[in-house]
């Protein structure tokens, strides 16, 4: 079964705060992705990569950062956290078949409360 | 034209009952429509999907309806049970990029 794991199920930070969200897949996809959930809103795109070294913003991506340095890991840096980030954080991942779509599958989550 | 809207937002079924959750879309270069169900606490993790050049697709209880002319496509579930309770989310992406989710339906399936 295909794992995507990400590190922090729940976490409270101050504003301002530098704050790192980790992901993880166990398999060897080349695609990965970083969606906010709001309620109301579904999932909005924040950034994707589909390479090590590469990204790509999404539809939200202002006040966020990213860094894949390795194949499986990519990883979501919030450089001077808000209230206005608080949110549900969604890792996915998916592969590359012959017609260019894949099966995203996704991490349970990371539930961020800024104060 | 990168939107999806989804409808209902929420939906309460019967036991035994039929759930249908519509959703349409602007960009006609969309090529590859899933549907992703979320348990609380949990990821969305995929139901069923559909690529434009069929008009319906069926696993299980679970259908897919697709109107290529209308920009819209929806899911129904059949024999619907207490636990298909989730959050639908219906979802459109070219080649498998940059996937467009909808805002979700909240389904309650009583028993």
């Amino acid at each position: 079964d295909v794992k995507v794991t990400q590190s922090s199920r729940y976490l409270v930070k101050r504003t301002g705060e530098k704050v790192f969200l980790e992901c993880v897949q166990d398999m060897d996809h080349e695609n990965m992705f970083w969606y906010r959930q709001d309620p109301g809103l579904g999932l909005r795109l924040i950034y994707f990569s589909y390479d090590v070294k590469m990204k790509e913003k999404g539809d939200i991506p202002e006040g966020y950062s990213v860094s894949r340095e390795k194949k499986e890991r990519f990883s979501l840096i919030l450089e001077s956290a808000s209230t206005n980030q608080t949110s549900m954080y969604l890792c996915a991942s998916s592969f590359s078949d012959r017609l260019g779509a894949g099966e995203l599958f996704f991490g349970e989550g990371s539930r961020l409360t800024v104060l | 034209q990168q939107q999806v809207k989804q409808s209902p937002q929420s939906l309460i079924v019967q036991k035994g009952g039929i759930s249908i959750i519509n959703c349409a879309y602007e960009n006609t270069a969309f090529d590859y429509f899933p549907w992703y169900q979320q348990f609380p606490g949990k990821g969305p993790a995929l139901l069923i999907a559909i690529r434009p050049d069929v008009s319906e697709k069926k696993e299980g209880r679970f259908t897919i309806s697709f109107n290529k002319s209308a920009k819209q496509f929806s899911l129904h579930i059949m024999d619907s049970q207490p636990g298909d309770s989730a959050t639908y989310f219906c979802a459109a992406s070219r080649r498998g990029q940059n996937f467009v989710f909808g805002p979700g339906t909240r389904l309650s399936v009583l028993p």
